[in-house]
């Protein structure tokens, strides 16, 4: 099992440029969660998604769109970067056939808007 | 919305002696409280966590007391060693496995030599 994987690693993008952050869960977890985090602040929220088909907004979500395109696959989508934008996005996921509650969390995604 | 507080942003211990975490959440329906250990440059792991129908969870060196009255939950860590050192994430959560889940702000604990 890889758990939890994002692509890229690291991304620089320049003021109005657009792109797309990836997200891949292979433990069958039903729910999965977009978070930033900036330098020495907690992550937050920008969505999530419950259940395959279904997505909501979280604390953060101006700037950004997602999308659940199956049950393993979450990404994110910056459609105008802004340098206020620049941070670390983590994606994560939890709720399994064991109805477990843990979070598991990607490596994370460093991006910076310049 | 919920809401959660975390208390100090940095501590400093040492080595051997206990660190202490404080979290306070807003909302009084949230039922599941999570623990996580961020290490320099990779994503936050779960080390401990607790439900509201329980009041303190103990694994090894790390546990976890929950005041549901007060709406304060801790992390205590006994015996710490150089390998403690990282950034301590408190959360609170609404509802089941599918529910969204909010962090505190970190806690930098530093364990000195």
């Amino acid at each position: 099992n890889a758990g939890v994987t994002q692509t890229p690693k690291f991304q620089v993008l320049k003021t109005g440029q657009s792109m797309t952050l990836q997200c891949a869960q292979d433990m069958n977890h039903n729910s999965m969660y977009w978070y930033r985090q900036d330098p020495g602040m907690g992550l937050r929220l920008i969505y999530y998604s419950a259940s395959e088909g279904t997505t909501d907004k979280g604390e953060v979500p101006n700037g950004y769109n997602v999308s659940r395109l199956n049950k393993r696959e979450f990404s994110l989508r910056l459609e105008s970067a802004a340098p206020s934008q620049t941070s670390v996005y983590f994606c994560a996921s939890r709720g399994g056939l064991a109805y477990t509650y843990e979070q598991y969390f990607g490596p994370g995604t460093r991006l910076t808007v310049t | 919305g919920e809401n959660v507080e975390q208390h100090p942003s940095t501590l400093s211990v040492q080595e051997g002696d206990s660190a202490v975490i404080k979290c306070t959440y807003s909302d009084s329906a949230s039922n599941y409280f999570p623990w996580y250990k961020q290490e320099l440059g990779k994503g936050p792991q779960l080390i401990i966590d607790i439900r509201s129908n329980v009041g303190e969870k103990k694994d090894q060196r790390i546990a976890v007391t929950l005041n549901k009255t007060a709406k304060h939950f801790s992390l205590h860590i006994t015996e710490t060693q150089p390998e403690d050192s990282a950034v301590y994430f408190c959360a609170a959560s609404i509802g089941g496995s599918a529910s969204k889940i909010i962090f505190g702000s970190g806690t930098r604990l530093s364990i000195r030599p």
